[in-house]
């Protein structure tokens, strides 16, 4: 997974509570990025960051924010859970903006 | 419409056949072209990357672009039941933004 680690694994909540997972990277690559796997709707983009402090929006960015303080760091918080939320997230890394990106293991969730 | 369309399958071959994907895309600014392999429970793994028309080939597969067609397909010569797994079209405008097939689901029996 290209030196790229999500935690955590699996997790159960409940809704209106906060959740945060964590990305991972030992590749030093520039570009972050979180997205989100639903049955029929394929991968979408949440939040990504081109540099430490540095985030925008993606599509599907309602209900959730990041924070990136170290290069190898970005986190995703839900502020307060829903069911909708309910997904598998996916952390994705790239050297470049328009290069390759490359996936980490994923974290699934579940909001109850 | 979806800005990248995939057939989602399910399709099943026996091991050995040739293993045939497809997608169509509608923007024909779209200039890098991407196939994902997922197994399950897993996350995407990059199979193939290419941004000009025309074919690339990596051991026992080959991407084809057909940017006057907006088409693009993924072949796999002598599948194996290794090769099942959801594969992912993946398109790029040329910056951090990737448009996702929904996946084809294979099934490569032994």
């Amino acid at each position: 997974d290209a030196g790229i680690t999500q935690s955590p694994r699996h997790k159960v909540t409940e809704t209106g509570t906060p959740v945060t997972l964590r990305c991972h990277q030992t590749e030093n690559h520039r570009y972050m990025y979180w997205y989100r796997q639903d049955p029929g709707h394929g991968l979408r983009l949440i939040h990504y960051s081109y540099g430490v402090k540095d985030t925008d929006k993606g599509e599907v960015s309602d209900g959730y924010s990041v924070s990136r303080s170290k290069t190898e760091d970005f986190l995703l918080t839900l502020e307060s859970a829903t069911s909708s939320q309910t997904s598998v997230y996916f952390c994705a890394i790239s050297e470049r903006s328009l290069g390759e990106q490359y996936f980490g293991p994923g974290t699934r969730l579940t909001v109850t | 419409q979806k800005e990248v369309e995939q057939d989602p399958g399910p399709l099943s071959v026996p091991e050995g056949a040739i293993v045939s994907l497809n997608c169509t895309y509608s923007n024909s600014a779209f200039q890098y072209f991407m196939w994902y392999r997922q197994y399950s429970r897993k996350g995407p793994e990059l199979l193939m990357y290419t941004y000009s028309s025309g074919n690339k080939e990596d051991g026992r597969f080959t991407a084809q672009v057909d940017k006057s067609s907006k088409y693009i397909s993924l072949f796999i010569r002598d599948s194996q039941p290794s090769d099942s797994a959801t594969y992912l079209c993946a398109m790029s405008l040329g910056d951090y933004k990737l448009s996702f097939g929904a996946g084809t689901t294979v099934t490569v029996r032994a």
